[in-house]
């Protein structure tokens, strides 16, 4: 069975920073791969999405994530946080069909001026 | 716009009654979702529909229940076997069959259901 794992509960960075989120997963091939962003109160929405081909996937709002396989990993990347990137991010990976998503437990990012 | 719409935002219902949650999309998908969310927990999947008048089981389906009789319109009941229903309900929906990974899930704002 697929598993993801969000190492950081909670991350704090100053506005203007550069920002890093952690998503390592389990499965036995390579998987679909995927960030979404929940604003407080809100539903989730798609940030990008890793299929196959170029690791290095862009994204809406500035941000990226580089499917490494050797690591497991795909981490959230943005160069340059805004105030309104606060809010939880969670890293979900699958076989294929959204049926089978297995989600993390989610990152909460706090944005400080 | 096109969107989903969960209604209501909140919730409260006294222990022992079964209460409906209602999703509503005007995006013409195929397949609606319902999930659950627990604070320090990822999404979990409660159940889902492909089409209409069908719809599977998710991860966490004892204690609910759904129908799918328009393509529009996806609510869950949470029954009172449900031995821990507050949490927040989120619903979804992609515009192809659940099985098609190239269709992103589109999320309703939620309901937060509190149960006393």
């Amino acid at each position: 069975a697929q598993s993801v794992t969000q190492p950081d509960i909670h991350i704090t960075v100053s506005e203007g920073a550069s920002l890093e989120l952690r998503c390592n997963y389990s499965y036995g091939a390579t998987p679909y791969l995927f960030w979404y962003v929940q604003s407080p109160g809100q539903g989730l929405q798609l940030l990008l999405k890793y299929f196959s081909g170029d690791t290095l996937v862009q994204g809406i709002k500035g941000f990226e994530a580089e499917f490494k396989r050797s690591q497991s990993s795909f981490n959230l990347r943005k160069p340059s946080v805004h105030w309104s990137d606060a809010a939880e991010y969670f890293c979900a990976v699958g076989p294929g069909g959204n049926e089978k998503l297995t989600f993390g437990t989610g990152t909460r990012l706090t944005i400080i001026p | 716009d096109g969107g989903i719409t969960q209604s209501p935002k909140y919730l409260f219902r006294k222990e022992g009654q079964n209460v409906t949650l209602s999703c509503e999309q005007n995006l013409n998908h195929d397949a609606m979702y319902w999930y659950r969310q627990d604070p320090g927990q990822g999404l979990r999947l409660i159940y889902y529909s492909q089409i209409v008048n069908d719809f599977q089981k998710g991860d966490i389906a004892e204690g609910y229940s759904v129908s799918r009789e328009k393509k529009e319109s996806f609510p869950l009941t949470v029954t009172s076997a449900q031995k821990n229903p507050t949490a927040f309900y989120l619903c979804a929906s992609s515009s192809w069959g659940a099985g098609d990974y190239n269709s992103p899930l589109h999320f309703g704002n939620g309901t937060r259901l509190t149960v006393t």
